[in-house]
């Protein structure tokens, strides 16, 4: 099984502030097809996982432009700038290349400073 | 896109329970669906997962025990659960792909 190594585990930055979550897997991402099926979700309080990443790089619709994700083979980065409030929450990477099974990284929780 | 998850509930270890998963919005015979679980306060879990073409994969917790389905003419997706354990606590969430997820259902597992 692929495990997601998400780090860190929590993060405090202040609104209007940028700051970056890494994801690492134990294995290459890359298919054989050559996307790397690597996602990012947001789960704010009381919600649902909302996508914001999709392959590494690709913003899902109607997510601003404040978020970015970046990486390759096995090591990925989340970076958001200009945080806003409605941008807390926990974040997961998510890695559906190597299956079964799917799996998620452990979490980042980020918070206001 | 919309997916509405029912059927979840206190239940005893040991018994059953089956989840539903109401879809809309989109021809659901033609997308493959996931089951995702979150216990209380950890991360996300994927559950198990169902083709186009009804092929079903678990994860290792839950293999033997659950069982994903789905009634294309009802545009619903189910998971049975047996066997139920106090670990099988948590919020049930359905998903198509990676980009559309429910609400979730809260299943407990106490005596």
């Amino acid at each position: 099984d692929v495990v997601m190594t998400q780090t860190p585990v929590s993060l405090s930055v202040s609104l209007g502030g940028q700051t970056s979550i890494s994801c690492r897997s134990s294995q290459s991402l890359v298919h054989s097809d050559g996307n790397t099926y690597l996602y990012w979700y947001l789960q704010k309080p009381g919600q649902s996982p909302q996508l914001l990443i999709y392959k590494v790089s690709n913003r899902f619709s109607g997510v601003p432009d404040r978020f970015s994700g970046s990486g390759s083979g096995t090591d990925f980065t989340l970076k958001i700038s200009r945080v806003e409030p409605e941008d807390l929450g926990v974040y997961y990477c998510y890695q559906g290349t190597h299956y079964p099974p799917w799996t998620f990284g452990g979490g980042t929780k980020l918070e206001l400073k | 896109v919309q997916l509405v998850e029912s059927g979840g509930g206190l239940v005893q270890p040991g018994k059953s329970l089956k989840l539903s998963c109401s879809a809309s919005g989109f021809t659901f015979s033609s997308y493959g669906m996931h089951w995702i679980r979150q216990a209380p306060g950890k991360g996300l879990d994927w559950v198990a997962y169902i083709s186009s073409s009804s092929g079903t994969v678990y994860a290792d917790a839950v293999k033997g025990r659950f069982t994903i389905s789905r009634d294309n003419a009802k545009n619903t997706l189910y998971l049975q659960l047996n066997s139920l354990k106090s670990e099988d606590t948590a919020i049930y969430y359905c998903a198509r792909g990676y980009a559309y997820w429910g609400q979730g259902v809260m299943v407990t597992v106490s005596s």
